[in-house]
């Protein structure tokens, strides 16, 4: 149980483009889902948290006007990358936590995004 | 300040042999405490948590982390590794709110 999908796994995509990235809770329902964003050799650092219904709550620092995130149901949440430049190319990983839990999250598999 | 730190970046091991990784915050309370573990370009999979309670904790893959509030800290052991068990590892905290903070990974590669 607890599985968290995301999809696609990797999309190379121009400069200038925007870019989805979509993130389901395949058997249980996530009140909240979380983005992160993971550098090469690095740790994952926060970007958003995303409440079904409501409006994402950005971490400083991250653009909200650039990552928009979506979180319509209890099962899927999804991350637009707008205007994407090289600099966004990055892991981007998504995790779920389910409702009535309190502290655990279970992560997606990521998504590799490369702006060309 | 509230932090995580896992002051080894890169740990390599035999084949067979045991394995530690450390991990300690800064907070003044008891956090609540993960271990995940990433192989190369994957996400992360739980390991093992600990909330309260008993503070020697059994996760999956025959590792076991221990909870030692004197020294904020909380270090994951495996007794015999294999080598399937090469990748990044993390240690994350939950401190206030429901946020998990990571600590920077530590890479393990185990040789033959």
């Amino acid at each position: 149980g607890a599985v968290v999908s995301q999809h696609p796994s990797r999309v190379i995509c121009k400069s200038g483009t925007s870019v989805k990235i979509e993130c389901r809770s395949l058997d249980f329902q996530a009140t909240t889902m979380f983005w992160y964003r993971q550098f090469p050799k690095q740790s994952l650092m926060l970007m958003a948290t995303s409440n079904e219904g409501s409006k994402a709550t950005y971490e400083q620092g991250v653009e909200k006007d650039k990552f928009l995130i979506n979180h319509a149901s209890l099962t899927l949440s999804t991350l637009t990358v707008t205007s994407a430049h090289p600099e966004d190319s990055s892991f981007y990983i998504c995790s779920a936590k389910a409702a009535g839990a309190t502290y655990e999250q279970y992560f997606g598999p990521g998504t590799r995004l490369t702006v060309t | 300040a509230q932090s995580v730190t896992q002051p080894d970046i890169h740990i390599t091991v035999s084949e067979g042999a045991s394995l530690e990784l450390r991990c300690n915050y800064s907070y003044g309370a008891t956090p609540y405490l993960f271990w995940y573990v990433q192989s190369p370009g994957q996400g992360l999979q739980l390991l093992l948590k600990y909330f309260s309670g008993d503070t020697l904790v059994q996760g999956i893959k025959g590792f076991e982390a221990e909870f030692k509030r004197s020294q904020s800290s909380f270090n994951l052991r495996k007794p015999s590794v294999h080598w399937s068990d090469a990748a990044e590892y993390f240690c994350a905290v939950v401190f206030n709110d429901y946020k998990l903070s990571f600590g920077a990974g530590t890479t393990v590669t185990v040789r033959a």
